[in-house]
């Protein structure tokens, strides 16, 4: 298997613009997460899907984010506007219920964000 | 989730045996402790997982002692490839939910 895919790997933009950032989780696994990693708050939880539901988006930070699980082999995060303090890494990661190692979630390489 | 404490960082070098340790006072009866290891500009990758005692595989050691308020992530004989950020997490064991990531710890590996 490939792994966790996200595109692009970089995105450089300007304030105002709207951002969208890419993922394939692992073929099978029923759990899709965001996340967003700096240097001053670490590595946050931002929502995660089951089976393309979204459970949880209490990570959320604000409005101009929001996220979508169309099927079970892509999600979307969006920020529309973006804004400087929303430069940061962006990870997927995925998961699959009922088998494998529990508490084990796969992460994909990552979106290094900067808004200028 | 409970709550974990681990040193910011640490500094060792290469062929030395390096133990992390974890405290996590509040853990419950139903919590898992699990680490992951985050290498530059690479997404975390879980490393081991256990519940009380020991647990071993080929990449590292945990110690878990009897009142599972703290535990040792252990790393034998270390490289330069083994410098990372080395995360303590505790959560009941299920596939579904939050993982909490702490600040972790830095792990500086010298020749």
């Amino acid at each position: 298997d490939a792994g966790v895919i996200q595109s692009p790997r970089h995105e450089v933009t300007e304030m105002g613009q709207e951002v969208t950032l890419r993922c394939k989780p692992i073929s099978g696994h029923d759990y899709l997460f965001w996340y967003r990693q700096t240097m001053m708050r670490g590595l946050e939880l931002l929502i995660y899907f089951n089976n393309n539901v979204p459970i949880d988006d209490s990570g959320m930070p604000e409005d101009r984010f929001s996220a979508k699980m169309p099927n079970a082999s892509f999600s979307t995060l969006k920020i529309q506007p973006s804004e400087p303090r929303d430069s940061a890494v962006y990870f997927c990661a995925s998961s699959q219920s009922g088998r494998g190692t529990y508490n084990e979630q796969f992460f994909g390489p990552g979106t290094r964000l900067t808004v200028l | 989730l409970a709550k974990t404490t681990q040193p910011i960082s640490m500094d060792s070098y290469e062929g030395q045996e390096v133990n992390i340790t974890c405290s996590h006072n509040n853990i419950a009866t139903n919590d898992y402790i699990t680490w992951y290891q985050q290498f530059p500009s690479q997404g975390p990758r879980f490393i081991i997982q256990g519940y009380k005692t020991k647990v071993t595989n080929e990449v590292a050691s945990l110690f878990i002692p009897a009142d599972r308020k703290s535990s040792t992530l252990s790393l034998p004989r270390v490289s330069l490839s083994d410098t990372a950020v080395y995360y303590c997490l505790v959560a009941p064991l299920s596939n579904t939910g939050k993982l909490i990531f702490g600040q972790g710890t830095t792990l500086q590996v010298k020749p």
